[in-house]
């Protein structure tokens, strides 16, 4: 079954520590992958993608993640993590197929301590 | 460009109502438009995917019924919750795919938050 899978319910760091949320998925192909990121009573952002090509995506807001194949992961990285970032983070596929929807992960809350 | 927007932001409605929420591509055409209900500190749930001038594909347990889908135009999707109860109440998320993306890039709209007394 397709499945996303993020370990960490709620991670905290301080600001301007590095920072690393897990992803794994199952999934029979090579999936699209995306994180996304959720402020409070607010909609999604989309951080950044990756479809094919270089494993190690840049993404915006400083984020980067990379796919590992053999482990079946796409783990999202930050050097210095702001005050700002502190909001909900969002693991997600797709099938390499246009017109089909997204399989979430439950998410991970990040705080940011001072 | 790619935005999507969502109407209303937030409703509150009695129980027994029914409430519609409108999920619009504003820059692009949208051949399928898929409906995500959230709850609380949760992740997003797929409802239904929504392609224009069908009928809509519900996911397994969601009532179609109770969930009206209508995807009229390229441009527009809209989601009925009829006959509402307390236990509907939540963030309903739309997204919207191009017509001419090659890959499943999605994007999404802003939420609406639909509390139910």
């Amino acid at each position: 079954a397709q499945s996303v899978t993020q370990p960490d319910i709620h991670i905290t760091v301080s600001e301007g520590a590095s920072l690393e949320l897990r992803c794994n998925y199952s999934y029979g192909a090579t999936p699209y992958l995306f994180w996304y990121v959720q402020s409070p009573g607010q909609g999604l952002q989309l951080l950044l993608k990756y479809f094919s090509g270089d494993t190690l995506v840049q993404g915006i807001k400083g984020f980067e993640a990379e796919f590992k194949r053999s482990q079946s992961s796409f783990n999202l990285r930050k050097p210095s993590v702001h005050w700002s970032d502190a909001a909900e983070y969002f693991c997600a596929v797709g099938p390499n197929q246009a017109g089909t929807a997204l399989i979430f992960g439950k998410g991970t809350t990040l705080s940011v301590s001072s | 460009g790619a935005v999507v927007s969502q109407h209303p932001s937030w409703v509150i409605c009695k129980s027994g109502t029914s409430v519609k929420i409108e999920c619009r591509s504003l820059d692009f055409q949208a051949t399928t438009m898929f409906w995500y209900r959230q709850f609380p500190k949760q992740s997003l749930m797929l409802m239904a995917t929504s392609n224009e001038g069908s009928k809509a594909t519900y996911e397994q347990g969601v009532e179609k019924d109770k969930f009206l889908i209508n995807h009229a135009s390229l441009t527009l999707s809209t989601l009925t919750v009829t006959s509402a109860h307390p236990e509907d109440s939540s963030f309903y998320i739309c997204s919207a795919l191009s017509g001419t993306s090659v890959s499943n890039e999605q994007f999404f709209g802003p939420g609406t938050r639909l509390t139910v007394l």
